[in-house]
């Protein structure tokens, strides 16, 4: 199985910051990532699908990059209702395993 | 709109069964793989297991293989989880949830999930 690794694991941060969320595969998977906030109580949301391409209707605050093994998930400025854990995905293969998430918080 | 809506969930006892439902709605429910993800209280996604469009094939999980099944009836645009001899490690919120369908050759296009259910509250305890 592939294995997700993500870092931090949590982070404070002030409205209007810059958060950058680092995920890593334990093979190559081209560019079969997803990443999904999900705010407490609430089911995930799909945000960015092939590590890079924002899902409809979401806001262009949020941006993807990577290839390969190393990804980078960026909120340009952080909003108080981006308050969430942040999970990156892979579907190069079954299973479709999950990173262990990102807490987001406001300072 | 898409909607998902998971039922079925509540308190059983280690070694005994429950089958959890989704039913579908707001789109064609026989074209699209469907998934099962849970999340054990304050923890993080665990995907669990996915059926083809079709129903012709399915995936599991190794922490769930053999003693899960997933299963869907197109007719009724449904999806179940058959869960036997549950364990409390399997408390959880499962969701339910509809593949993008956009993924690589080598998973026959599966993508990971575009829709998800709000999801059912399983616990299993004596």
């Amino acid at each position: 199985d592939i294995q997700m690794t993500q870092s931090p694991s949590s982070l404070s941060a002030s409205a209007g910051d810059r958060v950058t969320i680092t995920c890593q595969a334990s093979q190559d998977i081209n560019n079969h990532l997803n990443w999904y906030q999900q705010k407490p109580g609430k089911a995930p949301k799909l945000l960015i699908y092939d590590a890079s391409n924002l899902e409809t209707g979401v806001p262009s605050r949020f941006s993807g990059s990577g290839s390969g093994t190393d990804f980078t998930f960026t909120i340009s400025s952080l909003q108080p209702e981006e308050i969430a854990t942040y999970y990156c995905q892979q579907y190069h293969d079954l299973p479709f395993t999950f990173g262990p998430g990102t807490k987001v918080d406001i300072k | 709109q898409v909607q998902l809506v998971e039922s079925g969930g509540g308190v059983v006892q280690p070694r005994r069964s429950l089958r959890l439902s989704c039913a579908a709605s707001g789109f064609t429910f026989s074209l699209y793989g469907m998934h099962w993800v849970r999340q054990a209280p304050g923890k993080g996604l665990e995907w669990v297991a996915v059926t083809w469009y079709d129903g012709s094939k399915e995936y599991y999980a190794d922490s769930v293989k053999g003693r899960f099944t997933v299963s869907r009836d197109n007719s009724k645009n449904t999806l179940y989880l058959q869960m036997n001899s549950l364990r409390a490690e399997d408390t959880a919120v499962y969701f339910c949830a509809r593949d993008a369908m956009r993924g690589p050759p080598n998973t026959e296009g599966m993508a990971g999930s575009d829709y998800w259910g709000l999801g059912t509250l399983v616990t299993v305890s004596s």
